[in-house]
């Protein structure tokens, strides 16, 4: 299975501060990443496939890149209805797995 | 604008069958470009995909709950359905059912969970 490690666990930030979530993946998987947002008691939401696409309606605060395993959400100027917590998930093959999981706090 | 909404016990015995039910709307289960699939979390962790079924009745299965699970798909009724035998208190979790893409395989949208919770 291919295991992905997301950090930090949790990050506290400011309205209108920049963050970066990094999730490393175990093995080599291109392009085939997407991330979610996930608030309390509500379903994830897809924000990115393909580790670089933004998903239609997600705002241009958002953006996602990759480096060999490495791959990378930052969200340019908090907002408030960003505070969530974010995952990362595999798409490259069967089982599909998650990352652990990102919580962005509030500071 | 499509829509799927899970549905069953909100509470099982010990060793006995959770079974669940997911059903779509807007939409037909017999698209070509989708699998559907399941996602659990449990209170407070993260997310663990659980299996993935095409309209055809074709399936993926987590291996580690392999051994436990049937997954099945309805087209007459839109809907698909998961079985996990013999649960525990570690099946305790909210549910979702999902919509993943054949091409991306990203999960997009999902319904709003529910919870189960394994408790005699």
């Amino acid at each position: 299975d291919i295991q992905l490690t997301q950090s930090p666990s949790s990050v506290s930030a400011s309205v209108g501060d920049r963050v970066t979530i990094t999730c490393r993946a175990s093995q080599v998987i291109s392009s085939w990443l997407a991330w979610y947002q996930q608030k309390p008691g509500k379903a994830p939401k897809l924000l990115v496939y393909a580790a670089s696409t933004l998903q239609s309606g997600v705002p241009s605060r958002f953006s996602a890149s990759e480096s060999g395993t490495d791959f990378t959400l930052t969200i340019t100027s908090l907002q408030p209805e960003d505070f969530a917590t974010y995952y990362c998930q595999q798409t490259k093959s069967f089982p599909l797995t998650f990352g652990g999981g990102t919580k962005v706090e509030i500071k | 604008q499509l829509q799927l909404q899970e549905s069953g016990p909100g509470l099982v015995k010990p060793s006995e069958t959770l079974s669940l039910t997911c059903t779509v709307s807007g939409g037909s289960i017999t698209s070509s470009n989708y699998y559907w699939g399941w996602i659990r979390q449990p209170p407070g962790k993260g997310l663990e995909w659980i299996a993935s079924v095409y309209y055809s009745g074709s399936s993926y299965y987590n291996p580690s709950l392999k051994s436990r699970l049937s997954i099945s798909v309805d087209t007459s009724k839109n809907q698909f359905s998961l079985k996990l035998r013999s649960v525990t208190a570690a099946d305790t979790s909210v549910y979702f059912c999902a919509r993943q893409s054949t091409k991306e395989n990203s999960l997009d949208p999902w319904g709003q969970g529910t919870l189960v919770t394994v408790s005699s």
